[in-house]
């Protein structure tokens, strides 16, 4: 069944605007991590919070967690052309695997100039 | 930097063929992944290693078997490839348990 669930599947805004994608899930996390994927390309990791955690910044980004809904947002502030991606949120299960991440279907960003 | 590297970006086999995906990370790493993407599917993870010569099997194994014989390199095989496995090949790494992985550019796998 799929952990990871993001919301929403697409998101067109102007440059400039802050960008808001949610991910929600349905069991118990040890952490829960963002990734960019540029068109055509690997992934790339942008932030890891932990499930002890409730909000992190990285930059223009800010991720929160809130374990009692299940649900996590991340925010990109003042957004730029080059933000035009997908973003995937990635769950680890603690009741699972080690190793094992369950990637979500992703949220296509797109800012326009 | 990790870097993780994929020996091919595009690649077209035909049905039957056997096919070697190669990734190779240069940062130590103790744990290897391929997922396969898809539209609208998402990312599935295929199989993983912790260690040398170590394996676990995905969500999807079916069709495919892997090879972990240095620690550096991780080869997928796909031991007769059907249409069905055309798609975005995946390689990733980390350095313990579930933190963050760091991904190869992918490869694309066409199957005629």
């Amino acid at each position: 069944s799929q952990q990871g669930e993001e919301d929403p599947q697409a998101l067109s805004i102007q440059e400039g605007e802050n960008a808001t994608m949610n991910c929600s899930y349905k069991t118990s996390i040890n952490n829960l991590q963002w990734y960019r994927q540029n068109s055509g390309r690997g992934l790339v990791h942008l932030i890891l919070i932990r499930s002890n955690e409730r909000e992190k910044h990285s930059g223009r980004l800010r991720v929160t967690l809130d374990t009692s809904k299940k649900s996590s947002s991340l925010l990109i502030t003042a957004s730029r052309a080059a933000d035009t991606a997908s973003y995937f949120c990635a769950t680890s299960d603690s009741g699972g695997s080690n190793y094992k991440l369950t990637f979500g279907k992703g949220t296509l960003l797109t800012v326009n100039p | 930097d990790v870097k993780v590297t994929q020996s091919s970006r595009y690649l077209v086999k035909r049905t039957g063929e056997k096919v070697f995906l190669e990734c190779v990370q240069d940062m130590d790493h103790e744990n290897m992944f391929w997922y396969r993407q898809d539209p609208g599917l998402g990312l599935r993870l295929i199989y993983f290693s912790y260690d040398v010569k170590m394996k676990e099997k995905g969500d999807i194994p079916e069709g495919y078997s892997v090879s972990r014989e240095k620690k550096e390199r991780f080869s997928l095989i796909l031991e007769s490839a059907s249409t069905n496995q055309t798609s975005m090949y995946l390689c990733a790494s980390s350095l313990a348990g579930v933190e963050t992985q760091y991904f190869g550019p992918g490869t694309r796998l066409l199957v005629l």
